[in-house]
C-alpha cells in the first residue's frame, strides 16, 4: 500500500481482556517495528522483525504481550489480560531495510483505553 | 542504556522566526539519526534523516546537524509558519541494536 495502515484506530476494551493490533506495512518494506507511545511519555520500543530474522524483542514489557508477523508482511501484536497501564497510543513502523540506513515510516496508530 | 533529552520540552515563537531544537544522547556512538514531526493525534512524519557518513541534512527550511563526539543534534527552521506546530522528535540509531530510541519531543507553537 501507500502507507502503513494500522487497525483499528481506536479501541476501548475492559480489563482482563485481550486485544488484538494489526499493521499492514509498506508493500516491500522488511523491516517492521512496534512502539508504544502513553500520554506525554517519548516513544516506547517494543519489538522489531527484520526479513526471515528472529524477531527482537527485547521491549516487550511483560509476557502478556507478544507478536508475530506472517508472510514477512502484516504483523499483529496481542496483548492478554490487559491492564489500565496498557492504555496507550501503540505505533507500527516500516523501513525498506533496518532503521540503521532508511527512512522509517509510521502508522496513523491504534489508541487502546483499558477501563 | 540509551537516553535521549530533547530541549527545550516547549517552545512558542512568533511567526517569522528563525529557532533551533536541541537532541542530546548519553550514549555518543550513534550510528544516524531521524528527526520526525508528530501532529496531535496523528503518527509520525520522518523529516530528515542523518546517515553514518554525514554531519547534516537539509530540505527546504529546515536544517538538522549531528555531532557524533558529542552525541548532540540541533533542528534549524527557518522563518518559522504556524503550519510548524507540532511536536518535533528526534530518534538515534546506535547499531549495536535495532532500536531507533526516542527522545520525548519539543511542542512547538508557532503564533500567527
Amino acid at each position: 500500500g501507500a502507507g502503513v495502515s494500522q487497525s483499528p484506530s481506536n479501541k476501548v476494551t475492559e480489563k482482563g481482556k485481550d486485544v488484538e493490533l494489526r499493521c499492514d506495512p509498506i508493500s516491500g518494506h522488511t523491516a517492521l517495528y512496534w512502539y508504544r507511545q502513553s500520554l506525554g511519555q517519548g516513544l516506547e520500543f517494543l519489538i522489531y522483525f527484520q526479513g526471515n530474522s528472529a524477531p527482537d524483542k527485547s521491549g516487550l514489557p511483560s509476557d502478556r504481550f507478544s507478536a508475530e508477523r506472517t508472510g514477512g508482511s502484516v504483523s499483529t501484536l496481542t496483548i492478554q489480560r490487559t491492564q489500565q497501564e496498557d492504555s496507550a497510543v501503540y505505533l507500527c513502523a516500516s523501513s525498506l531495510y533496518g532503521a540503521g540506513a532508511n527512512v522509517l515510516t509510521f502508522g496513523a496508530g491504534s489508541r487502546l483505553t483499558v477501563l | 542504556k540509551q537516553e535521549v533529552t530533547q530541549i527545550p520540552a516547549a517552545l512558542s515563537v512568533p511567526e517569522g522566526e528563525n529557532l533551533v531544537l536541541n537532541c542530546s544522547f548519553t550514549d555518543s556512538a550513534i550510528y544516524n539519526l531521524q528527526w520526525f514531526r508528530q501532529d496531535p493525534g496523528k503518527g509520525l512524519t520522518s523529516l530528515l534523516l542523518i546517515q553514518s557518513s554525514q554531519r547534516e541534512q537539509t530540505s527546504g527550511r529546515l536544517n538538522a546537524s549531528l555531532d557524533k563526539s558529542s552525541g548532540r543534534s540541533t533542528l534549524y527552521i527557518a522563518a518559522s509558519q504556524p503550519g510548524d506546530s507540532a511536536t518535533y522528535l528526534c530518534a538515534g540509531y546506535g547499531g549495536a541494536t535495532n532500536k531507533l530510541i526516542f527522545g520525548t519531543g519539543t511542542l512547538l507553537a508557532v503564533q500567527p
